[in-house]
């Protein structure tokens, strides 16, 4: 069975950083994409951003919301990935959610991580 | 971007009713166009994938149809356990967005 852990969220303070990880297992975590995904309090999805396998070079992508400031890596020899969140904001509070892309669908989801942005 | 807009944003519904959810994109994205379901404090599931393919484990009530710009998600015979809102979401083109969502509540 799939199954993708997310962790790391917290309160933290405007400008400051967190980390948030996302632990797999149930399949081949080197062979396949993965992906963030955030919903603020009370509102709809967001995309966040990708990082590819290494087979196609770990090359990322991000929503320009987070471009600049968010950066995801892959750690296949852990099956982990991270999204290092940099100089955040209030309106980055949202629970995070990661996702294994499988034939460029987000099929199967975290239960998610709430990162609080707040003094 | 290509901007996704859901209609109806909220739905109230009596069971064994049938549901349809519509999807209209801004521009073509062929197939690339992805179903949702979202309990509140859950995280999302994946209904069907690329405009009508059904997923293993996803009741056979609900479908999906279309391409281009316009999509339906149809549940048949609406369940208690159907309440929930509802996300389209396009893999076409960067950046992937989502639908604004529809709720459906049971009567």
């Amino acid at each position: 069975e799939v199954q993708m852990v997310d962790s790391g969220g917290g309160l933290v303070q405007p400008g400051r950083s967190l980390r948030l990880s996302c632990r797999a297992s149930g399949y081949s975590f080197g062979g396949h994409a993965v992906s963030w995904f955030r919903q603020a309090p009370g509102k709809g999805l967001e995309w966040v951003g990708f990082i590819r396998s290494k087979g196609y070079g770990a090359t990322t992508e991000y929503a320009a919301s987070v471009k600049g400031r968010f950066m995801m890596s892959r750690d296949d020899s852990k099956n982990i990935a991270y999204l290092q969140m940099d100089g955040l904001k209030s309106e980055d509070t949202a629970v995070y959610f990661c996702t294994r892309i499988w034939n460029m669908v987000p099929d199967s989801w975290g239960q998610g991580t709430r990162v609080t942005v707040s003094s | 971007e290509v901007v996704l807009t859901q209609s109806p944003e909220f739905q109230s519904v009596t069971p064994k009713e049938k549901v349809t959810i519509t999807c209209r994109a801004s521009q073509s994205i062929g197939n690339s166009l992805h179903w949702f379901q979202q309990k509140p404090d859950q995280s999302p599931k994946l209904l069907i994938n690329y405009g009508s393919q059904s997923i293993s484990g996803v009741p056979s009530r609900f479908s999906g149809s279309g391409s281009g710009t316009v999509f339906t998600l149809t549940i048949n015979s609406l369940e208690a356990e159907d309440a929930a809102t509802y996300y389209c979401h396009q893999t076409s083109s960067l950046p992937f967005t989502f639908g604004g969502g529809t709720k459906v509540e049971i009567k």
